[in-house]
Order: structure tokens, then C-alpha cells, then sequence
């Protein structure tokens, strides 16, 4: 295990595309968490899942985001309808409960045109 | 909810101490951490500090914490060029740990 992989890294889609992301995170880490940075910014929390369970969402994860970690290990996030202002890097983190240590991904990086 | 700032950029000559700060503005942030992120790669964690604790020490890294002010500081003692990355604080809490980050701090090595 390498750590926490996401995939694709780059994706360059047209306005109103609908985009998947995946994240597979460290094995055995119940936590897996969505967070977004834009160029020159730091990460910003989207939404975060226990197991399966998705138990936040920030208020920027807008009607059009949709995540999910169905069987517990890996996750999805979908943006349907893309807009100019979805472009940015799109990070993925997994962590053991009662383990302060988030592990990050590479990250995907979204270009929408 | 949290403003996390930290100033734009640092440049330090090899050799020197470099000292990386950090302001928050809420108090509820139960762990302070400060992550490090080079073009291309994932972010590394580099240490923490409890909200308790005043200071930490990990090798080159120190820690401070100024609860009363709600500032944080990285010193990286001995800088080497490759320190040269963006550091970015950030606070978490208890319940889910979601972390709040600063803009980051690009820190420049120069030879």
C-alpha cells in the first residue's frame, strides 16, 4: 500500500460536463475526507465520511457535488452541470479514527473550460 | 466558523532559521498542525500541537503556541534547500477533525 491514491490526476472538461473523481484511500482508514484548493489557496474541507457514512458537508458542497463511499473503502465525487469557478484541485484524504494524522492524496486537478 | 491567516511569503538564505507564523481566529480548534506541500506532490504533515501545550520540539522543527493571542509559529531551524515548499497551518477539532487551512507560506531557500 502507497498511500492514498486519486484518480484521475488531471481532468480538462467542457462547461455544464459532468465530472467523476476517485479517491482510494490507505487501507483499513475509516475516514475519508473531500477538500478543495484553488490556485494560491489553501485546502478548504468539503465533506468527510466514517465508514460509510457521510456525516459533514460544507456549505461550499453545493446541490451539483455529489460524494460517496458505498462499501466503506473508496470514494467517489461527482460535479454534474460544471462551472468555471469548479476548476481547482480536488484532494482526498483518509485517517484512522482517534489518529490526528490526515494522509493526503496527489490530488485531481479540474480544468473546466 | 474559522479564519486561519498567515502571511504570503518567506525567503531565508541556507544555513539560517526560518520562522513561519500563523493567526486564528477560533478558540474551539483542539489541534494545530502544520503541513508542508512541494509542486506536484501530496501534503505532508510535519508536526502538531495540542491547544494545551505552549510548545513542541521535533528535530529542525519547533513549535510555539500563543493561545492568549491565537498566534502559531513553525521555526525550522538550520533551513535547507529542500525546505523550499508552501507551509500551511491548520486547526482541527475533536468531532471529525475537518481541518481548517491558512493560505499557505511559500518559503524560498536560497543557496
Amino acid at each position: 500500500d502507497t498511500g492514498v491514491s486519486q484518480n484521475p490526476r488531471h481532468k480538462i472538461t467542457k462547461r455544464g460536463q459532468n465530472v467523476t473523481f476517485r479517491c482510494d484511500p490507505i487501507s483499513e482508514h475509516n475516514r475519508l475526507y473531500w477538500y478543495r484548493q484553488t490556485l494560491g489557496q489553501g485546502p478548504e474541507f468539503l465533506t468527510y465520511f466514517q465508514n460509510e457514512a457521510q456525516l459533514e458537508k460544507s456549505r461550499l458542497l453545493s446541490d451539483r457535488f455529489s460524494a460517496e463511499r458505498p462499501k466503506g473503502s473508496f470514494s467517489t465525487l461527482e460535479i454534474q452541470r460544471t462551472e468555471q469557478g469548479d476548476s481547482a484541485m480536488y484532494l482526498c484524504a483518509s485517517s484512522l479514527v482517534g489518529n490526528l494524522e490526515q494522509f493526503f492524496g496527489p490530488g485531481t486537478r479540474l480544468t473546466v473550460l | 466558523g474559522e479564519d486561519v491567516e498567515q502571511s504570503l511569503f518567506l525567503s531565508v538564505r541556507e544555513g539560517d532559521s526560518s520562522v513561519i507564523n500563523c493567526t486564528y481566529t477560533d478558540s474551539s480548534s483542539t489541534y494545530l498542525y502544520w503541513y508542508k506541500q512541494e509542486p506536484g506532490a501530496g501534503l505532508q504533515l510535519l508536526t502538531y500541537i495540542f491547544s494545551n501545550m505552549d510548545m513542541k520540539q521535533d528535530q529542525r522543527l519547533t513549535v510555539l503556541l500563543n493561545k492568549k493571542d491565537k498566534h502559531l509559529s513553525l521555526r525550522i531551524a538550520d533551513t535547507q534547500t529542500g525546505d523550499s515548499a508552501i507551509y500551511f497551518c491548520a486547526g482541527g477539532s475533536n468531532a471529525g477533525n475537518m481541518l481548517t487551512f491558512g493560505g499557505g507560506t511559500r518559503l524560498m531557500v536560497k543557496p
